[in-house]
């Protein structure tokens, strides 16, 4: 079946400007994370959805970053005012549940931030 | 702060070679262990989740043990091939954790022809 889907796969901006990031789950699943990965580091948690709600967004960097998933199931992240330090490969994946469950992850948005 | 780290960073191989790394993790609060590999342009593809202690798992030609009581995981890939080479990444979930995986920063294992 279709696995996760992101779009773009690649954004280039400027510096200020605001850009969305879109993701698109396995079908049935009720759980959807955001992840970040920097160059020379591993992926590092944004945030969690559990359903519509944000179950943990403590990893959400401030508050230029925010994400919504007002109908259970495609997410989309927000960041405003972006900065060059934003640029990463911004990583969506779902699973079936929480607990232990396999996490699904997407090919990912490649950000750049002029 | 959770600390998951992986060794080594970078690893090459000649075809054929057998390997291993390993990843470190908090032995205390332990919920579950994960496995992915990440090659290039491609999604990260998940290899285990482990959640016992002593638990060891097998696809194909990698496997995987866990040592909870010490924070340890070692990954092996037995006779090496040039599709093997990609990013092989541990994520561990704590117990108070919820959804969130902490992330080692990745072994990068390069097989020669």
């Amino acid at each position: 079946g279709a696995g996760v889907s992101q779009t773009p796969s690649n954004k280039v901006t400027e510096k200020g400007k605001y850009v969305e990031l879109r993701c698109d789950p396995i079908s049935g699943h009720t759980a959807l994370y955001w992840y970040r990965q920097s160059l020379g580091q591993g992926p590092e948690f944004l945030i969690y959805f559990q359903g519509t709600g944000a179950a943990d967004d403590s990893g959400l960097p401030n508050d230029r970053f925010f994400a919504v998933r007002p109908e259970g199931s495609v997410s989309t992240l927000k960041i405003q005012r972006t900065e060059r330090g934003d640029s990463a490969v911004y990583l969506c994946a779902s699973s079936s549940g929480g607990g232990a469950d396999t996490q699904y992850f997407g090919p990912g948005t490649r950000l750049t931030v002029l | 702060i959770l600390n998951v780290e992986q060794s080594p960073q970078s690893l090459h191989v000649q075809e054929g070679d057998s390997t291993n790394f390993t990843c470190s993790f908090p032995s205390s609060n332990f919920y579950a262990l994960h496995w992915y590999r990440w090659e290039t342009a491609k999604s990260p593809e998940a290899l285990f989740v482990m959640t016992l202690n002593g638990d060891e798992k097998k696809k194909g030609r990698i496997s995987a043990t866990l040592n909870t009581k010490e924070g340890y995981s070692y990954l092996y890939i037995k006779g090496s091939q040039p599709e093997d080479s990609a990013t092989y990444l541990c994520a561990f979930k704590s117990g108070t954790s919820y959804g969130k995986l902490t992330f080692g920063q990745g072994t990068i294992l390069t097989v020669h022809p």
